[in-house]
């Protein structure tokens, strides 16, 4: 199906553990981006990519790493699983103006326990 | 850095009536794009509306309007005639224009969850 996917839609993992959460789009969107959605916070960007191997650091990078070695795939890697960084991940992308706006993946809601 | 406040945490409006969102941001940008995301409980954020900076008019969707008021740095959003689908989280958000093929990031506010009555 056209659009953006994000896998997997619940994850529950343990402290220390590495976790990688998946995103796919379909558009050839050249830009991507990661948020996460914390309550009385709103969204606040991890990474961004531009490209294929273009990435930069948002507000709250740490704990974080992404790759980006396809235009499709922009995957997020929490390292070392920390109880912090419980939350709910958005991947998103957009066309290359920004009028439109960005198109939003499902979400995907991380439990550190 | 820009910032974006939503003050009111939580709103709440009876089926048909009219409602407004408040939305202020913090810029030295002159040129910049603001925007109304929805996100219902499925949890999926939609596009409500925007609005670019340099035009005077408000923007207009169906029964979604806002009143921008550049001077003030207000974004206010208001939904006319709601329904129960209605109900959701509603977060106000900023981006800087940038020149040429160059895409900003979009700043989010806190939210706003309305609740529409039946």
């Amino acid at each position: 199906d056209a659009g953006i996917t994000q896998s997997p839609r619940y994850k529950i993992t343990e402290t220390g553990r590495q976790v990688t959460l998946m995103c796919h789009q379909t558009w050839s969107h050249s830009y991507m981006f990661w948020y996460r959605q914390d309550l009385g916070h709103g969204l606040r960007l991890i990474y961004y990519s531009a490209a294929a191997d273009i990435t930069d650091k948002g507000e709250v990078p740490d704990g974080y790493v992404v790759s980006r070695s396809k235009t499709e795939n922009f995957p997020l890697t929490l390292e070392s699983a920390t109880r912090s960084q419980t939350s709910v991940y958005f991947c998103a992308s957009s066309f290359d103006s920004y009028d439109y706006g960005y198109t939003f993946g499902s979400g995907t809601r991380l439990t550190v326990v | 850095a820009q910032t974006v406040t939503q003050s009111q945490p939580e709103m709440s409006v009876q089926e048909a009536e009219t409602v407004t969102l408040s939305c202020t941001y913090d810029t030295s940008e002159s040129n910049y794009y603001l925007f109304w995301y929805k996100q219902p409980p499925s949890r999926q954020m939609i596009l409500v509306i925007r609005q670019e900076a340099y035009k005077q008019q408000n923007a207009t969707e169906n029964r979604f309007s806002v009143n921008f008021q550049k001077a003030a740095k207000s974004f206010s959003l208001k939904i006319s005639d709601s329904q129960l689908g209605d109900t959701a989280m509603y977060f106000c958000a900023f981006m800087k224009q940038l020149g040429g093929t160059s895409y900003g990031k979009l700043t989010f506010g806190q939210g706003t969850i309305l609740t529409v009555h039946p």
